[in-house]
This record gives C-alpha cells, sequence and structure tokens, in this order.
C-alpha cells in the first residue's frame, strides 16, 4: 500500500525558509492531489495547501505569500517551502494523499493516507 | 473565511453511542469527512463523503450532514475509540478543519 514519509531539517532559523519533502512510495505519484498539514502542538489541524501531479496548486489563504509547492513526478516526491518562518510556524507537518472528485452537484476532497509526520522548530 | 465549529469534549460510557458535531454555514450542501487521531500518531480517515467508510474502518463508525450540522456517531463505543477526531470540509478552493474534540472514554 502507498506510504508517505516527511523528510527535512528539525530546527529552522527565524526568517528563513522551512523546506520539507514528501516520498510517495508502494504507488504513483500520479494522477493524485497531495497536501501538506500541520499541526502545533496540544491544537488542531491546520490546511497549508494541496498540489496536482501537474503541479496546480490551492494554498490556504492565511498562508498563500509565504507557501509554495513542487512536484517531482520522476522521483515519487513533493515539496513544501514555507518562507520567513516564525515560532508560530513550529509544528509537526503532515503529507496526505487527497482523493477528489464530483458527486451530483458536490465536491468532494478528503485525505486517505498520511505520512507519520516531521516535527520543525522554529527557533534560533 | 470559511469556518467549521466542533465541541471541544464530548464524554461517553464504554458501550453507549457516542454522538461528535461539526457545524458550518450550509455544510450540508458539502461533503464532509472525519479523522480520528490518537496521541502521538497521523490522523486517520474514519467517514468520507459525509457517511462512507473506508476499508478497515469498523461498522460502529458513521456520520450523517444535513442543513448546517455534520455528525459522526461512534454505535458501541469502546476504550479504543478514545481519540481527538477532526471534521474536514472544502470550501473555495481551500481545506478546512474543525477544530477538533476529544472524545472521553469513561
Amino acid at each position: 500500500q502507498v506510504q508517505l514519509q516527511e523528510s527535512g531539517p528539525g530546527l529552522v532559523k527565524p526568517s528563513e525558509t522551512l523546506s520539507l519533502t514528501c516520498i510517495v512510495s508502494g504507488g504513483s505519484i500520479s494522477s493524485y492531489y497531495w497536501s501538506w498539514i500541520r499541526q502545533p502542538a496540544g491544537k488542531g489541524l491546520e490546511w497549508i495547501g494541496r498540489i496536482y501531479t501537474s503541479g496546480s496548486t490551492n494554498y490556504n489563504p492565511s498562508l498563500k505569500s509565504r507557501v509554495t509547492m513542487s512536484v517531482d513526478t520522476s522521483k515519487n516526491q513533493f515539496s513544501l517551502k514555507l518562507s520567513s518562518v516564525t515560532a508560530a510556524d513550529t509544528a509537526v507537518y503532515y503529507c496526505g494523499r487527497g482523493l477528489v472528485g464530483t458527486v451530483g452537484r458536490y465536491y468532494y476532497y478528503h485525505m486517505d493516507v498520511w505520512g507519520k509526520g516531521t516535527t520543525v522548530t522554529v527557533s534560533s | 473565511s470559511y469556518e467549521l465549529t466542533q465541541p471541544p469534549s464530548v464524554s461517553v460510557s464504554p458501550g453507549q453511542t457516542a454522538s461528535i458535531t461539526c457545524s458550518g454555514d450550509k455544510l450540508g450542501d458539502k461533503y464532509a469527512c472525519w479523522y480520528q487521531q490518537k496521541p502521538g500518531q497521523s490522523p486517520v480517515l474514519v467517514i468520507y463523503q459525509d457517511n462512507k467508510r473506508p476499508s478497515g474502518i469498523p461498522e460502529r463508525f458513521s456520520g450523517s450532514n444535513s442543513g448546517n450540522t455534520a455528525t459522526l456517531i461512534i454505535s458501541g463505543t469502546q476504550a479504543m475509540d478514545e481519540a481527538d477526531y477532526y471534521c474536514q470540509a472544502w470550501d473555495s478552493n481551500t481545506g478546512v478543519f474543525g477544530g477538533g474534540t476529544k472524545l472521553t472514554v469513561l
């Protein structure tokens, strides 16, 4: 079955750029949406954004100015960059596979496979 | 921006039925899904498209969505169901999560 694994630095300095990669194994990255979600310690989930294998993206409006996502189908992986980080960006970052479609007039989007998450701390 | 509201906590006795609500403007006109998250673990999808269960999810998990409220129902709640539960929907090209509900089985 498909498995996701996040990787990247666990510590990032304030004002710098957080960079994470999610490697997809056990299946093809093609024809799916791939998402990033984060969770500060003791708090709820926050959707960061998603990217389709064509490169099309949707970002959370609250983070849009700082977020860039990319996909590398040849390596079966996708990436997240978050610029100008502050302590408020300290969180566990998850990657996930998004399933989408339309039934009748309703659009659905949910994440059926999640990575184990990686902790990123923003501190000098 | 669109918001989903969940009660912070719900308590249930073992064997009883637990109901967790998720409220949002005209949520019934969207599809809702639910994730279960146990401490130190990644979220797991338990309900999608309002009331469908992924493979491997016990039948005691069910869902509904109408009007402004989606509901996750756990029948015959077991101790292993104690976890945080999050609803999620899609609005204006954005994924939106509820704030989460801690389900306590006592």
